[in-house]
């Protein structure tokens, strides 16, 4: 089955502490990218990625970072997270202009 | 920055009825157009795309086009409870990544039985 898959699904942490969310895609598509959705604020890029090792900013890159070494695959890192990462996160992908995207990710940061 | 904006809503439709969904973008460059349906807690779906001025149609969906006055719609015929949801419009506009999407914060719709 086509699908974009992302872990954790949910993720209660502590300020600071290092964290990584996955998300793989079995679609072969090389655009990969990461959004956060708030209440009021909608969805929002946080980083993209146009094929393997080329990532570029989004709109709220701010305190993420991400790698692509595998076409597959499309981590996000908060290297050091705070209270207003909290948030729900979604990966998408896509083989042209139709994305596709992954169950998202509701992390907490007390 | 570029915007795209959606009545929040809600809006709310009886079993039935067309349900109509609006949205405008600021690009006038922009070239493709999206509609997305969430159900709460859920991931964004893809249900319509349109790149063309005109209508497009597709079972009980149809998106609306208009390039000139940079609006975009969509219209629900026969509403069924199961369409409740939050409806998004999307874009990829003119500059940058061909494949970036700019949302709009969506508008909830509740069709009633």
């Amino acid at each position: 089955e086509a699908q974009v898959t992302q872990n954790p699904r949910y993720l209660i942490t502590v300020t600071g502490k290092k964290l990584t969310v996955t998300c793989s895609q079995n679609m072969n598509h090389e655009y990969m990218s990461w959004y956060r959705q708030d209440p009021g604020l909608g969805l929002r890029q946080i980083y993209y990625s146009m094929n393997v090792e080329v990532t570029d900013k989004g709109d709220v890159p701010e305190g993420y970072k991400v790698s692509r070494k595998e076409k597959r695959n499309f981590p996000l890192i908060l290297e050091s997270p705070s209270p207003n990462q909290t948030s729900l996160y979604f990966c998408a992908s896509s083989q042209g202009k139709k994305q596709y995207f992954g169950p998202g990710t509701r992390l907490t940061v007390t | 920055q570029k915007e795209v904006e959606q009545n929040s809503g809600p809006l709310s439709v009886p079993e039935g009825a067309i349900a109509s969904l609006n949205c405008t973008y600021s690009d006038r460059g922009s070239q493709s157009f999206f509609w997305y349906r969430q159900y709460s807690g859920k991931s964004p779906e893809l249900i319509m795309f349109i790149y063309s001025n005109g209508d497009k149609e597709d079972g009980r969906f149809t998106a609306q086009l208009n390039k000139a006055s940079q609006y975009v719609s969509l219209l629900i015929r026969d509403s069924q409870p199961s369409d409740s949801a939050t409806y998004l419009c999307a874009v990829i506009d003119s500059g940058g990544s061909n494949y970036k999407l700019t949302f709009g914060k969506g508008t909830l719709l509740t069709v009633n039985p």
